[in-house]
């Protein structure tokens, strides 16, 4: 079974542009969540989706980011007029269903997109 | 005061050697606990889930003090292959969101 898959590894981009982060869940999975690593930072959460739906958009910063996770397809994070206070990890994981993240239902991450703002 | 709190470390520790991390959350209504392990530049993977009656997986115990409010994680007879960062994750409600902390950095030296 593929695991979590996220695209691209990395992403470079300059200050002004966008960028789109990719994540296809689990197979079977149909709630993704998004997480933010900072350098020397934690990791953050920032969304959670399930399919055309935004479950918990808490961690989202107020402006130029955005999320969906569409019927068919990825989950797309979407950062608009990148800044260099935007670099970072980005990790994705998901879940098979709407549990509370649980000990039945532990989350499990793609290996991340390494966005640099120059 | 941060959700989940850990000593950053790091800890220098000899192969054989035993060691001891600890973490405190702050939400009394936490419902579940657990430890990840994070290579550098790699996702986070889970190591252990941390149950109120404690849990052991081969070389890794995980306790788990709720009126403490803190959890720890006790690796024995330490390999090469732990040197990595330790987080301690914590799910509290409504649950959708994990908390984790900054983590603990191990190296372990021959």
């Amino acid at each position: 079974n593929a695991g979590v898959m996220q695209n691209p590894r990395h992403l470079v981009r300059r200050r002004g542009q966008e960028a789109r982060l990719r994540c296809s869940p689990m197979k079977g999975h149909s709630h993704v969540y998004w997480y933010r690593q900072l350098p020397e930072e934690g990791l953050k959460f920032m969304v959670y989706l399930q399919k055309e739906n935004i479950i918990d958009e808490s961690g989202m910063p107020k402006e130029r980011f955005s999320a969906e996770f569409p019927k068919e397809g990825p989950s797309i994070l979407r950062i608009q007029q990148v800044v260099r206070g935007d670099s970072a990890a980005y990790f994705c994981a998901s879940s098979p269903g709407r549990s509370a993240v649980s000990y039945n239902s532990p989350l499990h991450f793609g290996n991340g997109t390494r966005l640099t703002v120059t | 005061r941060k959700e989940v709190e850990q000593d950053p470390g790091p800890f220098n520790v000899p192969e054989g050697a035993t060691v001891a991390f600890n973490c405190t959350y702050s939400n009394s209504a936490s419902q579940s606990f657990f430890w990840y392990r994070q290579d550098c530049r790699k996702e986070p993977k889970l190591l252990m889930s941390v149950y109120s009656s404690g849990n052991e997986d081969g070389r890794f115990t995980a306790q788990l003090n709720r009126a403490s409010q803190y959890i720890s994680l006790l690796i024995r007879d330490s390999k090469l292959s732990d040197s990595a960062t330790y987080l301690c994750v914590v799910n509290s409600p409504p649950g959708y969101a994990l908390n984790f902390g900054k983590g603990t950095s191990l190296l372990v030296t021959p």
